[in-house]
């Protein structure tokens, strides 16, 4: 069965740290991959994707794919407790369909 | 765009009762989505859309849930009838698919239903 890995958490950083994220995946054929920020109450909110190895950047945020490994990271720099949310990590598996599957989310807490 | 819209936001109803969400995708978004989100199960696929035709509804847990679009800008999901073990918050998404290596997905605010 084709699975998207996270560590369930909570990861607790101080205002003003990096927040690292990780995620896994078992299809080595996968594609894209995308980060969905989800606040307590709130629908997931893209806020990430990325297709090809290395890092992409996007303000404080910045993706990072490792293909031959199977594991995605998402790094928040300069961490506010606004950021305090639960992070989705979703990869397109192979097989036709391109549809996303969906980690169970990373729960993350920025203390000031 | 005022993004995907769902109604109800809330919905309580009494078990044995029909239930029916409803969800308007992005303009021009082809691919729509139905989820389920609870705690134990995180954030389930239940069935989707492709250009209104039901591609993939293996999700749908049992015959009382059933889906339909009938048009571009609407959907439904209905559950007849409601139980329990349905309580959950329920999402719809779109997205558009401008090719097989990109389907970012949006979002609607999602329906909480609570089926006592």
């Amino acid at each position: 069965q084709k699975e998207v890995e996270q560590n369930s958490g909570p990861l607790s950083v101080p205002e003003g740290a990096i927040a690292s994220l990780n995620c896994t995946y078992s299809d080595r054929g996968s594609q894209s991959f995308f980060w969905y920020r989800q606040y307590s109450g709130k629908s997931p909110e893209l806020i990430m994707s990325i297709y090809s190895n290395g890092d992409k950047e996007d303000g404080r945020f910045t993706a990072q794919l490792n293909k031959a490994s199977q594991y995605v990271s998402l790094l928040i720099r300069d961490s506010q407790p606004s950021d305090s949310a639960t992070y989705l990590c979703a990869v397109n598996m192979t097989g036709g369909s391109y549809i996303p599957t969906f980690g169970r989310g990373t729960s993350l807490i920025v203390h000031p | 765009d005022a993004g995907v819209i769902q109604s109800p936001r809330h919905e309580v109803t009494e078990m044995g009762q029909e239930v029916t969400l409803r969800c308007k995708p992005i303009s021009g978004h082809d691919y729509l989505f139905w989820y389920r989100q609870t705690m134990m199960r995180g954030l389930e696929l239940l069935i989707y859309f492709n250009n209104n035709v039901p591609i993939d509804d293996s999700g749908m847990p049992e015959d009382r849930f059933s889906a339909k679009m009938p048009n571009a800008s609407f959907s439904t999901l209905k559950i007849q009838p409601s139980e329990p073990r349905d309580s959950a918050v329920y999402f719809c998404a779109s997205s558009s698919s401008p090719g097989q290596s990109s389907y970012e997905q949006y979002f609607g605010p999602g329906t909480r239903l609570t089926v006592t």
